[in-house]
């Protein structure tokens, strides 16, 4: 079983939607939780980093921790097609090495 | 540098040949990993480093792949005798102890 686990998508929905996207993960050790886009052709980059529990929000972005239930959320509302990207969770205990998800690919439709 | 750099940006060789992957870690990042997106296919983990030492080493696919690090900063990735599933944009990452991992722009192997 990998640490964390990633649904791949695609995932398609039309414009202006509420959009979720989720990790599990095993290690319960994790502290610190990210989530990256990735524009084809291009390196993911950082979108939201949070620390522990609870939710973080950043315009139309949202991240939630529940460590309880070792699940992790973004949702992104009034999604746009410039959200179209893949969306790659990631976390780590409180030293060096990250944890990646797969990444989800998201389409969202005009 | 300002960021994590990647060289060459796009490699195309021929089935059979050796290539060299390079990463150049944002400065003072200690920790550096390798990852491999084949088309369509989500991030997979090949090797991770703390300094010059590869703690994690578990998600090379094959003993053609070997990556080295040396004096903490530039990594090597290299292909041996490459086959033509080893097409794939190779992202390398660096991170330090209280940051988040930065990447690179990848370098996309084609092998014909």
């Amino acid at each position: 079983q990998k640490e964390v686990e990633q649904d791949p998508g695609p995932l398609s929905v039309p414009e202006g939607a509420i959009v979720s996207l989720n990790c599990t993960y095993s290690n319960s050790a994790f502290q610190y939780f990210m989530w990256y886009r990735q524009y084809s052709r291009k390196g993911p980059e950082l979108l939201m980093y949070t620390y522990s529990s609870g939710n973080k929000e950043d315009g139309r972005f949202t991240a939630q921790v529940d460590k309880s239930s070792k699940y992790i959320s973004l949702f992104i509302r009034d999604s746009q097609p410039s959200d179209s990207a893949t969306y790659l969770c990631a976390m780590k205990t409180g030293g060096f090495k990250t944890i990646f998800g797969a990444g989800t690919r998201l389409f969202v439709k005009a | 540098g300002a960021g994590v750099s990647q060289s060459p940006s796009n490699k195309v060789t021929e089935k059979g040949k050796d290539v060299e992957l390079r990463c150049d870690p944002i400065s003072g990042h200690t920790a550096l990993y390798w990852y491999r997106q084949s088309l369509g296919q989500g991030l997979e983990f090949l090797i991770y480093f703390q300094g010059n030492s590869a703690p994690d080493k578990s998600g090379l696919p094959s003993d053609r792949f070997s990556a080295e690090r040396t004096g903490g900063s530039v990594s090597t990735l290299t292909i041996q005798r490459t086959q033509q599933e080893d097409s794939a944009v190779y992202l390398c990452a660096s991170s330090s102890y209280n940051t988040e991992a930065f990447f690179g722009q990848g370098t996309r192997l084609t092998v014909v």
